[in-house]
């Protein structure tokens, strides 16, 4: 089974229309982070969570907003997709440690029309 | 947070040493080195870290000079499957970590 997996992994939608996007892990991580990934463009930081109390808006967090539920779920929500926020979305999760290695989801692909 | 500058792609070929080379003339004393790597349509997978010399795993070597300001990973032996995105990342481990991934350096190796 894989440590952090993401629902939807495929998602097209309509402009205006309110989308989640979720992501649970199972290795028992504090830290997680939800990027975008555009063509060329590398991963964008969104929005990034050191523990459930605990939220920080990344590069790119206009327009999007995130709920931690649990230590293991982080969701990602577009309040109003537009069509710009058409990317591949990674979550990814890393322990509280000196190592920098986060270990990332599968991707959602979201398509906005 | 430092940034990093990287080729935007290089070529190799099968059974070539390639070194792929990134700048972080910014880097803070507390940052370590990280390198991803990442396959289309993957979520980037971690490589190799360090902090300063040498750090060699089963996958690959980095090589990080004394002043830091630049850091080189090294595949031994490419073969078709290296064929990805490597990303070279700085920043702090203990605490207020946040990661900043640029475009990364597209390699593509041919047989």
């Amino acid at each position: 089974d894989a440590d952090v997996t993401q629902t939807p992994r495929n998602r097209i939608t309509k402009t205006g229309k309110r989308i989640m996007l979720e992501c649970s892990q199972t290795k028992g991580h504090d830290r997680m982070y939800w990027y975008r990934q555009d063509p060329g463009l590398g991963l964008r930081l969104i929005y990034y969570s050191f523990d459930v109390k605990d939220i920080n808006k990344g590069e790119i967090s206009d327009g999007y907003s995130v709920s931690r539920q649990a230590q293991a779920k982080f969701s990602l929500s577009l309040e109003s997709a537009i069509p710009n926020q058409t990317a591949l979305y990674f979550c990814a999760t890393r322990a509280t440690t000196l190592n920098n290695e986060q270990f990332f989801g599968p991707g959602t692909r979201l398509t906005v029309l | 947070l430092a940034k990093t500058t990287q080729p935007i792609s290089m070529d190799s070929y099968e059974g070539q040493e390639v070194n792929i080379t990134c700048s972080h003339n910014n880097i803070a004393t507390n940052d370590y080195i990280t390198w991803y790597q990442q396959f289309p349509s993957q979520g980037p997978r971690f490589i190799i870290q360090g902090y300063k010399t040498k750090v060699t795993n089963e996958v690959a070597s980095l090589f990080i000079p004394a002043d830091r300001k630049s850091s080189t990973l090294s595949l031994p032996r490419v073969s078709l499957s290296d064929t990805a995105v490597y990303y070279c990342l700085v920043g702090d481990s203990t605490g207020g970590f946040k990661t900043i991934f640029g475009a990364g350096t597209r390699l593509f190796v041919k047989a």
